[in-house]
């Protein structure tokens, strides 16, 4: 029969305000944990990541907060434009020997900026 | 970081055929990853093709339905198999960043009716 697909939740922000979005993770052998960015018709784009032994990094209006002891991922978005708006992923990539790798995305959320 | 072009980008076909997916990169790349994302949901990964070996399909994903290539270093097909409407979705390749994230294609949106 068919699946039903799962609705993404969604934050609504008003334009210039401060972003939240937040993502739990659950494979403790990953060694980077990546955000990444999709907008409509278009494939996910990379944001920011963050190394496993790191608790904070920033970039350009964004910035990722890795605590590893709740297994817990946030990206903060600052001052919000409509730009921003797209649907919003967590990743964690985990590394083995031999060249090995694996990107394993949790579930997005939706960022709707109102004007 | 690499540029990927992925195509067809979309396709309408009928129940029980099957859909040639090629992904090509403008540079080198040792491993090739194709994901599925079902309507409102995240990525989920189908397979990883290295150059030169069969592919490795991820827990139910299997080769007889999404047989893959990987014919040189730059490209690499998807086939979707004897597909059915719950195939519907949009298909994307991606190459490694090194040792961070990925970049995908733009992706493959596929409806079977």
């Amino acid at each position: 029969g068919e699946s039903v697909g799962l609705h993404l939740p969604t934050l609504s922000v008003q334009e210039g305000d401060n972003s939240i979005i937040n993502c739990a993770y659950s494979n403790s052998a990953s060694d980077y944990f990546i955000w990444y960015k999709q907008e409509s018709g278009k494939g996910p784009q990379f944001i920011i990541d963050i190394r496993s032994n790191m608790d904070k990094r920033q970039g350009q209006r964004v910035t990722v907060l890795l605590n590893k002891t709740v297994k817990h991922l946030s990206l903060q978005i600052a001052a919000t434009q409509p730009g921003d708006s797209a649907v919003y992923f967590c990743a964690e990539k985990e590394s083995g020997s031999g060249g090995y790798q694996k990107v394993t995305f949790g579930t997005g959320t939706k960022l709707q900026v109102i004007p | 970081s690499a540029v990927i072009s992925q195509k067809p980008s979309r396709d309408i076909c009928q129940r029980g055929t099957s859909l040639t997916i090629q992904c090509q990169v403008d540079s080198q790349v040792t491993m090739m990853f194709w994901y599925r994302q079902q309507p409102g949901q995240s990525l989920t990964l189908i397979a990883t093709a290295n150059q030169g070996s069969e592919a490795t399909y991820e827990s139910g994903f299997v080769i007889d339905k999404f047989p893959i290539s990987r014919p040189n270093l730059t490209f690499s097909t998807l086939t979707v198999s004897n597909m059915s409407p719950e195939d519907s979705s949009i298909y994307l390749c991606s190459v490694g960043a090194g040792a961070r994230g990925y970049t995908f294609g733009s992706g493959t949106r596929l409806t079977v009716v």
